[in-house]
């Protein structure tokens, strides 16, 4: 079945670029989707691409998506400690169906 | 900025009692989830509803839950008789239309006993 992969674990210091990286196996989807969860909070929409584009730059964070490799990016710019979160990739829609495939999220320690 | 709330925060609940985790979901979306994440796992997709009914569900989705829009506002949740293994952090979710953003709530996490 379709996957999505993140490593689990990233430490940066404060100041630094966080790069967070993801690896998908469905390239039908329509968007791929950068989610942040804080601890006992909800999932935050932070950004998403468009499947058909390359990167898209938000402020400090800039998503970088390689379909040939069905590969996805965010890099945060000037991480500071309000960014330690978990960070979800997911995709989808795909077709007619509704539903995102989510990885297994990105703890991301934003050393001081 | 709109945004999905849910409530309860946290339910605590006896295996084989019923649940009803309620969402209230942006006022103007057409498209409504149900997810979960039990602890330590992926974000896993339990059912989707569109237009007064089920769009989609998964394999998690059995007999034992159920969906309604009670009124315009109101989304929820049933699990008819809980399980051990319902554990988990629920999340209700929302979407313009079908191709749009998800944007979820805060999550209600449930412990059954």
């Amino acid at each position: 079945g379709e996957d999505v992969e993140q490593s689990l674990f990233l430490s940066v210091r404060e100041g630094d670029s966080s790069v967070i990286n993801c690896t998908y196996t469905d390239s039908s989807s329509t968007y791929l989707y950068w989610y942040k969860q804080e601890p006992g909070a909800g999932l935050q929409l932070l950004t998403y691409i468009f499947s058909n584009m390359d990167m898209k730059q938000d402020q400090r964070l800039t998503v970088l998506l390689n379909k040939k490799d069905k590969h996805l990016s965010l890099r945060i710019a000037d991480t500071q400690t309000g960014d330690s979160a978990i960070y979800f990739c997911a995709d989808g829609p795909k077709g007619s169906a509704r539903q995102l495939t989510f990885g297994s999220g990105t703890q991301l320690t934003v050393l001081p | 900025e709109p945004e999905v709330t849910q409530t309860p925060s946290h339910q605590v609940t006896q295996m084989g009692q019923e649940v009803i985790l309620r969402c209230v979901p942006i006022s103007n979306h057409l498209y409504f989830y149900w997810y979960r994440q039990i602890l330590g796992q992926k974000v896993e997709f339990l059912v989707s509803f569109y237009n007064n009914e089920i769009s989609e569900k998964s394999e998690i989705f059995d007999d034992q839950f159920s969906v309604e829009r009670p009124d315009g506002s109101n989304f929820t949740l049933k699990i008819r008789s809980t399980k051990l293994e319902d554990s988990a952090m629920y999340f209700c979710a929302s979407s313009e239309v079908g191709d749009s953003p998800l944007h979820f709530g805060n999550g209600t996490r449930l412990t059954v006993t």
